[in-house]
């Protein structure tokens, strides 16, 4: 059973670019969460998703940020037109429906968005 | 009020030093409870779960204590190894009765030797 798979790993951007982040949550998780941490700062949560459902954006900036997580295929972070300031890991986590045995998050290794 | 609060640190302790932490939370109705452990440029990773009888795995010890809502982890004898941030974890249900599941910024433990 794999765990959460984040990829790319690593992404370089120039300003103004367009940043694609995917995950793919553990078999049989419908919940996901997207969460940006800067060097040295804490987790900042972003984004819970279930599938075909944002069920709370709070922690999104109001622009250029998107997020899905569609019946078919992984959850993607979109950022439009990306700014140096946007240089982060993004972490994905990745629990089970309410109700289905332990409710803990599971990871991914995350993806380290460069913007030059 | 923060929905889980944590001190930031960072904890200098020497080694074979006992530290504990603290974590509060807001919403009394949530269900469930964890530490998490990451290491610098790494995922954070399940540390424990917290349950209201309180538990132990080898030096570590969590505790929950719904009354004041808090939960505290204490780590006996530390290791060098044990230099990380540690995460206090909260699920939480919201007002569309979803599960939410909720991270503290951490505390930074550096194990001095």
């Amino acid at each position: 059973n794999a765990g959460v798979m984040q990829n790319p790993r690593h992404l370089v951007r120039r300003r103004g670019q367009e940043a694609r982040l995917r995950c793919s949550p553990m078999k049989g998780h419908s919940h996901v969460y997207w969460y940006r941490q800067l060097p040295e700062e804490g987790l900042k949560f972003m984004v819970y998703l279930q599938k075909e459902n944002i069920i709370d954006e709070s922690g999104m900036p109001k622009e250029r940020f998107s997020a899905e997580f569609p019946k078919e295929g992984p959850s993607i972070l979109r950022i439009q037109q990306v700014v140096r300031g946007d240089s982060a890991a993004y972490f994905c986590a990745s629990s089970p429906p309410r109700g289905r045995g332990n409710t803990e998050a599971f990871f991914g290794q995350g993806t380290r968005l460069t913007v030059v | 009020r923060k929905e889980v609060e944590q001190d930031p640190g960072p904890f200098n302790v020497p080694e074979g030093a006992t530290v504990a932490f603290n974590c509060t939370y807001s919403n009394s109705a949530s269900q469930s409870f964890f530490w998490y452990r990451q290491d610098c440029r790494k995922e954070p990773k399940l540390l424990m779960s917290v349950y209201s009888s309180g538990n132990e795995d080898g030096r570590f010890t969590a505790q929950l204590n719904r009354a004041s809502q808090y939960i505290s982890l204490l780590i006996r004898d530390s290791k060098l190894s044990d230099s990380a941030t540690y995460l206090c974890v909260v699920n939480m249900a919201n007002s569309g009765g979803y599960q939410k599941v909720t991270f503290g910024t951490g505390t930074k433990l550096q194990v001095i030797p």
